[in-house]
């Protein structure tokens, strides 16, 4: 099992171009997430997606938009990057159910120049 | 609305010595309390959670947490730290009244054990 895997592992990007990272899981998992991690702030929750088919905004989606391609894939797209996007992004699966835990990728180093 | 507080930005402790990485804890529900661990360029790994049940939990590499419902608090504890324990320890909770899903995380505690 691989887990919950992440690409590319860093991109470096100008403002205003546009990007997608990808995000698969062979876990079975019903339930995934987007999450940026910057420094002294801990993860904030970007998009979810709590089944097949369904996404909710997270407490920071503006700039971002996320397709749950199946069950495997999500992805997180920058449609125009901005350096306040400049951050490190995992992904994150579970099964359903609230007291589930997350099993996390390994990150994707992203900076917006 | 669900929160979590981790007041120390880093624990320094000697290797052997026993550690604390505190942790509290805000919601309007029943709280889904979670620890994780997070190594260098890594992503996060699950340590130990709490739903209900035994206020002691036990998880990985040897950690325990307390859950204290009167001090809304669930500090992470281990009896005797190792070097290789060094890294950034982080809080989460979820609101198990509300059935939202998203943990909300605290910022991050960076644990040092001397050797």
């Amino acid at each position: 099992n691989a887990g919950v895997t992440q690409t590319p592992k860093f991109q470096v990007l100008k403002t205003g171009q546009s990007m997608t990272l990808q995000c698969a899981q062979d876990m079975n998992h019903n339930s995934m997430y987007w999450y940026r991690q910057d420094p002294g702030m801990g993860l904030r929750l970007i998009y979810y997606s709590a089944s097949e088919g369904t996404t909710d905004k997270g407490e920071v989606p503006n700039g971002y938009n996320v397709s749950r391609l199946n069950k495997r894939e999500f992805s997180l797209r920058l449609e125009s990057a901005a350096p306040s996007q400049t951050s490190v992004y995992f992904c994150a699966s579970s099964t359903s159910g609230t007291n589930n835990e997350q099993f996390f990728g390994p990150g994707t180093r992203l900076t917006v120049l | 609305a669900q929160s979590v507080a981790q007041p120390e930005d880093q624990v320094n402790v000697a290797e052997g010595n026993p550690l604390t990485v505190k942790c509290t804890y805000s919601v309007s529900g029943n709280p889904y309390l979670f620890w994780y661990v997070q190594y260098p360029n890594r992503g996060l790994q699950f340590l130990l959670k709490y739903i209900t049940g035994d206020n002691l939990v036990k998880g990985s590499y040897g950690f325990e947490a307390e859950f204290n419902k009167s001090q809304t608090s669930f500090h992470l504890k281990k009896p005797s730290a190792l070097v290789s324990d060094s890294a950034l320890y982080f809080c989460a909770v979820r609101d198990g009244g509300t059935g939202r899903r998203a943990l909300t995380f605290g910022s991050g505690t960076r644990l040092q054990v001397q050797p």
